[in-house]
């Protein structure tokens, strides 16, 4: 039972560098999202999708743009990395049903040099 | 805008007592979600509970249960029994019922167990 899968699970970028974080769920959930989570700051809404094809921004979207073109697929992109974008990445989905939880990948640790 | 607020970065407790984590929400809305994450040296996020803002009956789950004050925007979480395996990162979260689907997460209170 897979569940929600980040990939990669870690990489390290030169500054200006551009890469995709792919999350896949197999639960068929509707709601997908992608956070960052910094030391002491918790975790914090980077964009989400309410469904396939749309998309939505979060509390910190600059820097980073995502695409949700498969219900089971919700990619983040970074066009040119910067080191304020060093952080942890997680992904999670959730049913539609609002009282719902969501799901969490494993994370992904991104350094940008 | 909705904040959420953990007043305690670190808290210990001694292995088989009780200890309460606590979490403040600012909101206007009447309906709502909070949730209790763990998240254990692994990284893994892990949901502890939930309640509903609309259930006046506190949520339990085995040895983790809430105070929920819903007029004082509280929503504390206590562990009784404490075990090794508690040790983690935890972390409040709110989400509205409404339409818009963010979700406001505290900034965690780290949770060590003595043995």
């Amino acid at each position: 039972n897979a569940g929600v899968t980040q990939t990669p699970k870690f990489r390290v970028l030169k500054t200006g560098q551009s890469m995709t974080l792919l999350c896949a769920q197999d639960m068929n959930h509707e709601y997908m999202y992608w956070y960052r989570q910094d030391p002491g700051m918790g975790l914090r809404l980077i964009h989400y999708s309410v469904g396939e094809g749309t998309t939505a921004k979060g509390e910190v979207p600059d820097g980073y743009n995502v695409s949700r073109l498969k219900k089971q697929n919700f990619l983040l992109g970074l066009e040119s990395a910067a080191p304020s974008q060093t952080s942890v990445y997680f992904c999670a989905a959730r049913q539609g049903m609002p009282n719902q939880p969501q799901h969490f990948g494993d994370g992904t640790r991104l350094s940008i040099l | 805008a909705q904040t959420v607020t953990q007043s305690q970065p670190e808290m210990s407790v001694q292995e088989a007592e009780t200890v309460t984590l606590s979490c403040t929400y600012d909101t206007s809305e009447s309906d709502y979600y909070l949730f209790w994450y763990k998240q254990p040296p692994s990284r893994q996020m892990i949901l502890v509970i939930r309640q509903e803002a609309y259930k006046q009956q506190n949520a339990t789950e085995n040895r983790f249960s809430v105070n929920f004050q819903k007029a004082a925007k509280s929503f504390s979480l206590k562990i009784s029994d404490s075990q090794l395996g508690d040790a983690a990162m935890y972390f409040c979260a709110y989400r509205s019922a409404g339409r818009d689907d963010k979700i406001i997460f505290g900034k965690g209170t780290r949770l060590h167990i003595l043995p």
